[in-house]
């Protein structure tokens, strides 16, 4: 089945850099990825979202990547600010008719620190 | 706003307890997932619904099963809770794709002693 593995684990950062967080998927049918943003004590959120026919998406200061062939994906944020710091999870599945199970990586603690 | 409301925040139960924990949403949603999050492993799928009384397993299914009755609700059942599922247990549903979008419950933080 689908496996999705997130690098890092833990990222810190100072307010104002760059963070990257990446991951990898395994079925090579994958045609939907998001990532959700897990703020402390809080129900995980959508934030961004690509689909296989497309290499790159931005919204405001964040933007997700994807390179098919090598089957990974990442997301970068650019310009942090402490209100970034949060659990991000990426995810990937294969969407059909009546849906498609979406598998989690492990999660990335980010740290933006003032 | 999309509401995902599951029944309890906190449970504690003992070992060979049966368990149910409940989750309602009331977006009209087709699809609904159980997910069992745990540090460091991210957010596991045990069993998805996409129609009433369809369901599917996941990747970690094993000591559960679950219950789609009706639309909005999908039931996650520990028929007898041992100490390995302690854990937070989310809730979520969706529209079918293009949209896929999940909305995620508060979670229930199962403790099973």
């Amino acid at each position: 089945g689908e496996n999705v593995e997130q690098h890092p684990s833990t990222l810190s950062v100072q307010e104002g850099d760059s963070a990257v967080i990446k991951c990898t998927y395994s079925d090579s049918a994958s045609n939907y990825f998001p990532w959700y943003k897990q703020e402390l004590g809080k129900r995980p959120q959508l934030i961004i979202d690509i689909r296989s026919n497309v290499g790159e998406k931005k919204d405001q200061r964040i933007a997700v990547t994807l390179n098919k062939t090598a089957k990974h994906f990442s997301l970068h944020i650019t310009e942090t600010q402490p209100e970034d710091s949060a659990v991000y999870f990426c995810a990937a599945s294969i969407q059909r008719n009546q849906g498609g199970k979406l598998i989690f990586g492990q999660g990335t603690e980010l740290s933006v620190k003032p | 706003d999309v509401k995902v409301t599951q029944s309890s925040r906190y449970l504690v139960k003992r070992t060979g307890e049966k368990v149910f924990l409940e989750c309602v949403q009331d977006m009209d949603h087709e699809n609904m997932f159980w997910y069992r999050q745990d540090p460091g492993l991210g957010l596991r799928l045990i069993y998805f619904s996409y129609d009433v009384k369809m369901k599917e397993k996941g990747d970690i299914p094993e000591g559960y099963s679950v219950s789609r009755e009706k639309k909005e609700r999908f039931s996650l059942i520990l028929e007898s809770a041992s100490t390995n599922q302690t854990s937070m247990y989310l809730c979520a549903s969706s529209y079918p794709p293009p949209t896929g979008e999940l909305f995620f419950g508060e979670g229930s933080r199962l403790t099973v002693l």
